[in-house]
């Protein structure tokens, strides 16, 4: 079946700008979480969603990140007045119901803010 | 504070043993992971611990020792494929996943 999908799969930004990236899940699954990989690093978490509860937000750098998620299935990751530093690639991954079950990943957006 | 510690990068042989360390500070623990990524490329899940002891999958085992805060990584027969990063990372008692920064493998001919 289809895995998590993401797009774009590069974004080039002039600092200032707005974004928008995208996660589609894998289909029944209930857990979707946003990460956020610069270059040599590891995975920074930045926002979980479970079903239809409150996301766990506590990840997000600033008040520039935010993200929703439609219908219990695809999210959105906005970043408002973009800055150098957010350059990074983003991955979304999702899983079976709560954090007990191992996360599929997608394949990334990479960020690059001029 | 929350802390992952594994080597930066380590290098191998084709057809040898190679042993991926990594040890955790964390608040709690509910089961440690070990991701692969490869350059690129998104982590795919390739172990689970949560009791003490070894767990073996094929050419690919990972050892937790909870009272030392550790566990590794082994991986026999390298294969030039195996080439990538390795990712530790522990659920703590948020189960929330702390992750490591990662080790990059080279294998060698």
């Amino acid at each position: 079946g289809a895995g998590v999908s993401q797009s774009p799969s590069n974004k080039v930004t002039e600092k200032g700008k707005d974004v928008e990236l995208r996660c589609d899940p894998i289909s029944g699954h209930t857990a979707l979480y946003w990460y956020r990989q610069s270059l040599g690093q590891g995975l920074e978490f930045l926002i979980y969603f479970q079903g239809n509860s409150a996301p766990d937000k506590s990840g997000l750098p600033s008040d520039r990140f935010s993200a929703e998620r439609t219908g219990g299935s695809v999210s959105t990751l906005t970043i408002q007045r973009t800055q150098q530093e957010d350059s990074a690639v983003y991955l979304c991954a999702s899983s079976l119901a709560s954090p007990l079950y191992e996360q599929y990943f997608g394949p990334g957006t990479r960020l690059t803010v001029t | 504070g929350q802390n992952i510690d594994q080597p930066t990068e380590m290098t191998a042989t084709e057809g040898a043993i190679v042993q991926i360390n990594c040890t955790y500070q964390t608040s709690g623990f509910n089961g440690l992971f070990w991701y692969q990524q490869h350059a690129g490329e998104a982590p795919t899940f390739l172990s689970y611990n949560v009791l003490d002891g070894l767990e073996e999958k094929g050419r690919f085992s990972s050892f937790l020792s909870r009272s030392k805060g550790y566990s590794y990584l082994l991986l026999k027969e390298l294969q030039m494929k195996d080439s990538a990063s390795y990712l530790c990372a522990v659920r703590d008692s948020n189960y929330q996943l702390i992750w490591g920064a990662g080790t990059k493998l080279i294998i060698k001919p």
